[in-house]
């Protein structure tokens, strides 16, 4: 069955970087996009990245562009999100997603809490 | 950026009840939107995908509808575990949104 396991996440201070992992299993890791989507303690779902199947190309949510970058290694079957300058806005639990049909979201990790605090 | 509206915030219901749920975009998306179901403590779960495909293992009582700017998800009969919160989402030009949210409490 598919499984996607976040981990990485914790408290840092702002201004400071963290980076998160997801390790895929139970399909064909290298076939799918894959995203980021982030939800803030009792706000709504935010979309932050997205990796085409071969790392080919990359897009970003404007909240994030220019300070995290989305990266994968099919080799190992795993996602990445390096979150630099971080702001106490990102805090939130970030989901390691895979994508359906360019765009949707098929499957979920349980995800992994960034608190952001000095 | 397009923005997603839903209402109403809040829908009480009782199990066995018909539930209409809607979802306004800021500008036409076509056919390009997507409902999620999440429970409490539990990442989403998609439902309906392309504004009216279930996706795989979702039951027949949910349904999709709507283009260009105002869909609905359909609940024909309000099962226990339909109690959640829902979202929509749209993909245009690699810019995705979600809604505010809808919440399913029981009556």
């Amino acid at each position: 069955q598919v499984q996607l396991v976040e981990s990485g996440g914790g408290v840092v201070q702002p201004g400071r970087s963290l980076r998160l992992s997801c390790a895929a299993s139970g399909f064909a890791f290298s076939v799918y996009g894959m995203h980021w989507v982030r939800q803030a303690p009792g706000k709504r779902l935010e979309w932050v990245a997205v990796i085409y199947h071969d790392g080919s190309n990359q897009h970003y949510g404007d909240s994030v562009r220019g300070r995290f970058t989305i990266s994968r290694d099919n080799s190992k079957n795993t996602m990445y999100l390096q979150m630099n300058s971080l702001r106490a806005e990102d805090t939130a639990v970030y989901y390691c997603v895979r994508d359906l049909n360019s765009g949707w979201h098929d499957y979920w990790g349980q995800g992994s809490l960034v608190i952001v605090s000095s | 950026e397009i923005v997603l509206t839903q209402s109403p915030a809040t829908l009480s219901l009782s199990p066995g009840e018909r539930a209409t749920l809607s979802c306004r975009a800021s500008q036409s998306v076509g056919s390009s939107l997507a409902w999620y179901q999440q429970r409490p403590g539990q990442p989403p779960r998609l439902l309906i995908y392309d504004a009216s495909n279930r996706a795989t293992g979702i039951p027949a009582r949910f349904s999709g509808s709507g283009s260009g700017t105002d869909f609905t998800l359909t609940i024909s009969s309000l099962e226990p575990e339909d109690f959640a919160v829902y979202y929509c989402q749209q993909r245009t030009n690699w810019l995705l949104t979600f809604g505010g949210g809808t919440r399913v409490e029981i009556k």
